[in-house]
């Protein structure tokens, strides 16, 4: 799986659009891009994932660039709940041999009041 | 409700015991894990499975044991043999394209 790498923290203001960035440059054609955060104390939860195109839930939107080595998780409106640890993967979904899921240290996102 | 399923979730033990450590799901996921985090830092993956009756190590699966005799089951026992086993543990199950994470075990050993 292609590495990524993430900024270790992060700081928004509440009400605020929040940018957290994602570089994997050694990103394979067939590799998704996925996001997942973890609330202190919690387990994981998964947030989104792309392949090419922007993509958009509601909890997020995903802009991966153009030549997919890096991409934007975008939280529109942060509020004090989002605080959370942010991961971002990339894998081939359906392959046998990505069974060996493995996560980074991930963003530390503070929204301030 | 379907979902993944960890117990307890606190855990004291004594140095020099091994403890087993549970993870249920109902989701029908063939694939199952277990991560370490401690405090500050990312996750680490101690072992997976990919299908009933076999699993594999992960990064730091030293004085960690796992088996996985039923499908919606996969226990971690920490053995005496892991160094400082005091963490928070994490079970998680995976369709082919999304994470399911349990509320995981904090496990501190005095």
């Amino acid at each position: 799986d292609a590495k990524t790498t993430q900024p270790p923290s992060m700081d928004c203001a509440e009400g605020r659009a929040a940018n957290l960035p994602c570089n994997h440059s050694t990103i394979s054609g067939n590799e998704y891009v996925y996001w997942y955060r973890q609330i202190h104390s919690q387990g994981p939860q998964y947030i989104i994932h792309g392949l090419k195109n922007n993509e958009t839930n509601e909890m997020a939107s995903l802009i991966i660039t153009e030549d997919r080595k890096s991409s934007t998780l975008i939280l529109p409106h942060a509020t004090l709940r989002d605080t959370a640890v942010y991961y971002c993967i990339v894998r081939v979904p359906n392959r046998a041999s990505n069974y060996k899921l493995t996560f980074g240290k991930g963003t530390l996102l503070t929204v301030n009041p | 409700d379907g979902g993944i399923t960890q117990s307890p979730k606190y855990l004291f033990r004594k140095e020099g015991q091994n403890v087993t450590l549970s993870c249920e799901q109902n989701l029908n996921h063939d694939a199952m894990y277990w991560y370490r985090q401690d405090p500050g830092q990312g996750l680490r993956l101690i072992y997976y499975s990919q299908i009933v009756n076999d699993f594999q190590k992960g990064d730091i699966a030293e004085g960690y044991s796992v088996s996985r005799e039923k499908k919606e089951s996969f226990p971690l026992t920490v053995t005496s043999a892991q160094k400082n086993p005091t963490a928070f543990y994490l079970c998680a199950s995976k369709t082919n394209t999304e994470a399911f994470f349990g509320q995981g075990t904090r496990l501190t050993v005095v």
